[in-house]
């Protein structure tokens, strides 16, 4: 039962390169979300998604964007890394939206901007 | 506007004895309230919920809160403590204005010395 999957777990990027971190959930859940966590800062959440070919931004969307063409997977793309990047993504989901269900976490993506 | 107070960024406890970890959120109305918590280099991971059904609320591995709404407080405990129980964890409320979303504390992280 693999739950909600993030790959890659570690990167390092130079600044201004650009890649994906990928999400993928095997529990059919439709709504799917991206959060960023700094130290004491609890989660920001990104953008989310409330089903297939439909997303929403959240608190701290500026630098990211994200694409939903399927129910299973909601990548996260950084199209021009900066150091203020850096952080620990998780990606989370969840049958219906976040007031009542509770969210699937995967184990994050620690991402290093140097 | 909504917010989240996890009122310790650390509290430290011998194994066996009591943990209380304090929340208290600001909200114009009957929020659902969460706890997750987060072991090192894992996700999140659902303790419990409250969704306007019992006030006190039991989850998993021996914690329960209980939904306090003259405090506005939602504080998490446990009768013994176990060395397992060291983790982050997080008080998360619903938002107002989102179906979808939910805001997050910054996360109390508790630490239990044999």
């Amino acid at each position: 039962n693999a739950g909600v999957t993030q790959t890659p777990k570690f990167r390092i990027l130079k600044i201004g390169q650009s890649m994906t971190l990928q999400c993928t959930q095997d529990m059919n859940h439709n709504y799917m979300y991206w959060y960023r966590q700094d130290p004491g800062m609890g989660l920001k959440l990104i953008y989310y998604s409330v089903g297939a070919g439909i997303t929403d931004k959240g608190e701290v969307p500026n630098g990211y964007n994200v694409s939903r063409s399927t129910t299973e997977d909601f990548p996260l793309r950084l199209e021009l890394a900066a150091p203020s990047q850096t952080s620990v993504y998780f990606c989370a989901s969840s049958r219906q939206g976040a007031r009542n269900q509770p969210q699937h976490f995967g184990d994050g993506t620690r991402l290093s901007i140097l | 506007a909504q917010s989240v107070t996890q009122l310790d960024s650390h509290v430290s406890v011998s194994e066996g004895t009591p943990v209380l970890l304090r929340c208290n959120y600001s909200s114009s109305y009957s929020p659902s309230l969460f706890w997750y918590v987060q072991h090192p280099n894992k996700g999140l991971q659902l303790l419990l919920k409250y969704t306007s059904a019992a006030t006190l609320v039991k989850g998993i591995n021996g914690f329960e809160a209980e939904f306090k709404k003259s405090e506005t407080s939602f504080h998490l405990t446990k009768p013994s403590a176990h060395m397992s129980d060291a983790a982050e964890y997080f008080c998360v409320v619903s938002s107002k204005t989102s179906y979808d979303k939910v805001i997050f504390g910054p996360g109390t992280s508790l630490s239990v010395i044999p």
